[in-house]
């Protein structure tokens, strides 16, 4: 069955304290990303990649770190979690597409990891 | 960089009624995606548009992307319950420093009244 799983799905951790939410996917998608949802604010992307060892930040990276060293796992590092990282964060994976090239780059989602820093 | 603008955040309707919700992209997109978000879930692929001018149908759901390809819109025709939870649009980038890159506008919480 193709997914994309995260873990844990809650997690409450004090501030400061290291903390990596994990994201595989099983379908050799060239795409992942990261999101955090918070009300009213949509889905923000935190940071995304286009392949392995490609990384690239999104629109709310400060306080976040990736790192894609294989295809299918795309972890999400909190250095040093404070209280405004408190959220529900999603991972997605997707196909990249070709240009010129008509294919479905449909984003697969995991199911969320709702993170609360105290 | 590449921002998606949706309009509008909130839309609370009879149900029977219609709806629409509308993106808009600073750049030009390679394609526009549609997603529904149900209370408590992730959101989850609806449709993507690939051409300029595209329309396509999913029962009483209609997409529509510009011929610019910067906008597109999603039009339900007579609401149901069923339609409950936010609908987020999503571009693909085209090319230069945005190619590839998926942004998600804010999303439209859609509310029906029975």
């Amino acid at each position: 069955e193709a997914q994309v799983t995260q873990n844990p799905r809650y997690l409450i951790t004090v501030t400061g304290k290291k903390l990596t939410v994990t994201c595989s996917q099983n379908m050799n998608h060239e795409y992942m990303s990261w999101y955090r949802q918070d009300p009213g604010l949509g889905l923000r992307q935190i940071y995304y990649s286009m392949n392995v060892e490609v990384t690239d930040k999104g629109d709310v990276p400060e306080g976040y770190k990736v790192s894609r060293k294989e295809k299918r796992n795309f972890p999400l590092i909190l250095e040093s979690p404070s209280p405004n990282q408190t959220s529900l964060y999603f991972c997605a994976s997707s196909y990249l597409g070709r240009q010129g090239k008509t294919m479905n780059t449909e984003a697969f989602f995991g199911q969320g990891t709702r993170l609360t820093v105290v | 960089g590449q921002q998606v603008m949706q309009i509008p955040q909130y839309q609370h309707v009879q149900e029977g009624e219609d709806f629409t919700t509308y993106c808009n992209s600073s750049t030009t997109l390679s394609n526009i995606q549609w997603y529904k978000q149900r209370p408590g879930g992730h959101p989850v692929f609806l449709i993507q548009l690939v051409k300029s001018g595209e329309v396509k149908k999913q029962k009483r759901l209609t997409f529509q992307f510009g011929e610019a390809k910067k906008n597109s819109s999603l039009h339900i025709t007579a609401t149901q319950t069923t339609d409950v939870g936010t609908y987020f649009c999503a571009g693909r980038g085209a090319g230069g420093t945005s190619y590839g890159k998926l942004t998600f506008g804010q999303g439209t919480i859609l509310t029906v009244h029975p």
